[in-house]
């Protein structure tokens, strides 16, 4: 296993379309994040998993968006009716849950053009 | 989680030593400080993580005041591949869901 993947790494679509992404974590990492990253900011916590339960979802996941974690091990991000403020780099992560400094490993994330 | 403060870009010489200060002046007792950097166009990679101690590991060194209020990370021999974007963030344990909460970050251009 290398590591966190993602896909696709670039999307772009026009403005009211349905967008997913795809994440896979490390294999025996339980926990899986998703944050979202606009130019020249840090990156937004948006959801977490444990296992394939989401636990927390940030005030920033509007309704149109949804995320997924069915078997406990890749997950889904779901954007409908993408709207230009969508635009973002879409960042997954995953941690070993359980110990309050476990690391979190990033995949390269993917980055979503709504135009 | 603690607010932290780090300026917004540095520079520094290939081979010399890049030291990257944060302000964490609201820490409370059982918050960890965290460095993460973040290369063009990659997700955040982690660093280093201490709570009271100076820790070292193979990528660098974090150095926390004696009151905690401040930190700086030490990368020993900068070289261009550490040109990046380093977070200092202030992480509780008792952050049940162990997010991050990333402020603007230090931009370091390492020149040759």
């Amino acid at each position: 296993d290398t590591g966190v993947s993602q896909d696709p790494r670039h999307k772009i679509t026009k403005r009211g379309q349905n967008v997913t992404f795809r994440c896979d974590p490390i294999s025996e990492h339980n926990r899986l994040y998703w944050y979202r990253q606009t130019l020249g900011q840090g990156p937004e916590f948006l959801t977490y998993f444990q296992n394939e339960a989401q636990l927390e979802k940030s005030r920033l996941l509007s309704d149109r968006f949804s995320a997924e974690r069915p078997k406990g091990s890749f997950s889904t991000l779901e954007v409908q009716r993408t709207e230009q403020g969508d635009s973002a780099m879409y960042l997954c992560a995953s941690s070993l849950g359980g110990v309050s400094y476990n690391e979190q490993f990033f995949g390269p994330g993917t980055r979503l053009t709504v135009l | 989680d603690a607010k932290t403060t780090q300026p917004t870009s540095m520079d520094c010489a290939e081979g010399r030593a890049a030291n990257l200060p944060c302000n964490h002046s609201t820490i409370s007792g059982n918050e960890y400080v965290y460095w993460y950097r973040q290369i063009h166009s990659q997700g955040p990679q982690y660093i280093i993580h201490g709570l009271k101690n100076n820790e070292t590991n193979e990528m660098a060194s974090l150095i926390i005041t004696e009151d905690r209020k401040s930190s700086t990370l030490i990368l020993p021999h900068a070289t261009l591949r550490d040109t990046a974007v380093y977070y200092c963030i202030v992480r509780s344990p008792y952050n049940a869901g162990n997010m991050l909460t990333f402020g603007g970050g230090t931009r370091l251009m390492v020149k040759p």
